[in-house]
């Protein structure tokens, strides 16, 4: 199994309070990404890193924010978290990069609720 | 953005019974892949497709990547109870860094 360690697990906020979700990885890969889960929508992208500090936006992007000052860390950050970012987050990383070969290993997910 | 069409949404089936799902879109994908997600955890890659036409077997499922590349297929033989989960399509564009994921199929298994 890819070393990939998303933290915390489970976590409930209210609407308004900042919010951060990491992603810890030992496999030294360059490319990282969040994504959130909901009923019907399957995995969306929301951002991805292609090594350090070099993010980019996803196509769900609005509302959070990364960033990646190591190699092994990914954080998104919900700046002021509402109900709609109610989901389960995934993080998930590729030894190359994963438009080459679409072949990601994925963490365990994060699931936040937002009262 | 791009849409990928999953069906069924979800499936109820007797086990050792076989699974066909399937998944399209009005574009066309140069890689074509199938994961799966168990309750409780992340997707795992199950099989990727690189080529039109290109039929790919692991263990019980076999997936096929569609002649006019705008579609793919995944059969699964003989199902047991551990097949039970969301399987989710993924297709990819020639020099695209992202994968758009279809809405997955959630498959129950009664014993």
């Amino acid at each position: 199994d890819a070393g990939i360690t998303q933290s915390p697990r489970h976590k409930v906020t209210e609407t308004g309070t900042p919010v951060t979700l990491r992603c810890h990885q030992t496999e030294n890969h360059r490319y990282m990404y969040w994504y959130r889960q909901d009923p019907g929508h399957g995995l969306r992208l929301i951002h991805y890193s292609y090594g350090v500090k070099d993010t980019d936006k996803g196509e769900v992007s609005d509302g959070y924010s990364v960033s990646r000052s190591k190699t092994e860390d990914f954080l998104l950050t919900l700046e002021s978290a509402t109900s709609s970012q109610t989901s389960v987050y995934f993080c998930a990383i590729s030894e190359s990069r994963g438009g080459d070969t679409g072949e990601l290993f994925f963490g365990e997910g994060s699931r936040l609720t937002v009262l | 953005g791009q849409q990928l069409n999953q069906s069924p949404q979800s499936m109820f089936i007797q086990e050792g019974e076989d699974v066909s799902m399937n998944c399209t879109s009005s574009s066309i994908f140069n890689t074509w892949l199938w994961y799966k997600q168990d309750p409780g955890e992340g997707p795992v890659l199950l099989i990727a497709l690189y080529k039109a036409g290109e039929l790919t077997s692991n263990g019980r499922l076999t997936a096929q990547f569609g002649i006019t590349r705008k579609d793919s297929f995944l059969n699964i033989s003989a199902s047991i109870p551990s097949d039970v989960g969301i399987y989710f399509c993924a297709g990819l564009f020639q020099g695209a860094q992202k994968l758009v994921f279809g809405q997955g199929t959630r498959l129950t298994i009664n014993p």
